[in-house]
């Protein structure tokens, strides 16, 4: 089993929909939560930074941590075509030190107009 | 700008002949780290260095070697490719290490006839 597992999609939606974007795990240890953002041939780009349990927003954007469940989302409101891109979610165990991140394999979305 | 340079883009090459792919950052971060990202399998690691002459292995490591001589490079080697080293790779850097690897390459797409 992996320790993180993602739906690769693709996920379509007309522009301007609410899209959700998910990830379970497995390991508990884990308590800092990232999404990040992959366009076509591009490197990944850290979108969303979350510690521990709770939401966090930022624009159109939340990112929510459900420890209890092992779950976490990352919203999207008012989607746009240049949202069309792969997400990854990504979790790391602690903070100090060297912490390995853990991918997900990624969730395809593409917003059309 | 902040970034991090991976050199080269693409790179078609065969079976057993060795190949260095560059890293390069310019925001004089400790930590880097090279990750090879297959479908369906997400991104995962292959080595990560924390300072100069400081590296470790990553979840992959066979077949890779990696070499820290000065804080902003961290070469990817690979001295004996095989069709199974197919894949695209990215270098990422980060300034703590412990948070988020906020820095990612543009990637490098490496295909071993």
């Amino acid at each position: 089993q992996k320790e993180v597992e993602q739906d690769p999609g693709p996920l379509s939606v007309p522009e301007g929909a609410i899209v959700s974007l998910n990830c379970t795990y497995s390991n508990s240890a884990f308590q800092y939560f990232m999404w990040y953002r992959q366009y076509s041939r591009k490197g990944p780009e850290l979108l969303m930074y979350t510690y521990s349990s709770g939401n966090k927003e930022d624009g159109r954007f939340t990112a929510q941590v459900d420890k209890s469940s092992k779950y976490i989302s990352l919203f999207i409101r008012d989607s746009q075509p240049s949202d069309s891109a792969t997400y990854l979610c990504a979790m790391k165990r602690g903070r100090t030190g060297f912490q390995k991140l853990v991918f997900g394999t990624g969730t395809r979305l593409l917003v059309s107009p | 700008e902040a970034q991090v340079t991976q050199n080269p883009r693409y790179l078609i090459t065969v079976t057993g002949k060795k190949l260095t792919v560059t890293c390069s950052q310019n925001m004089n971060h400790e930590y880097m780290s090279w990750y090879r990202q297959d479908p369906g399998l997400g991104l995962r690691q292959i080595y990560y260095s924390m300072n100069v002459e400081v590296t470790d292995k990553g979840d992959v490591p066979e077949g890779y070697k990696v070499s820290r001589k000065e804080k902003r490079n961290f070469p990817l080697i690979l001295e004996s490719p095989s069709p199974n080293q197919t894949s695209l790779y990215f270098c990422a850097s980060s300034r703590d290490g412990g948070a988020t690897e906020a820095f990612f390459g543009q990637g490098t797409r490496l295909t071993v006839v």
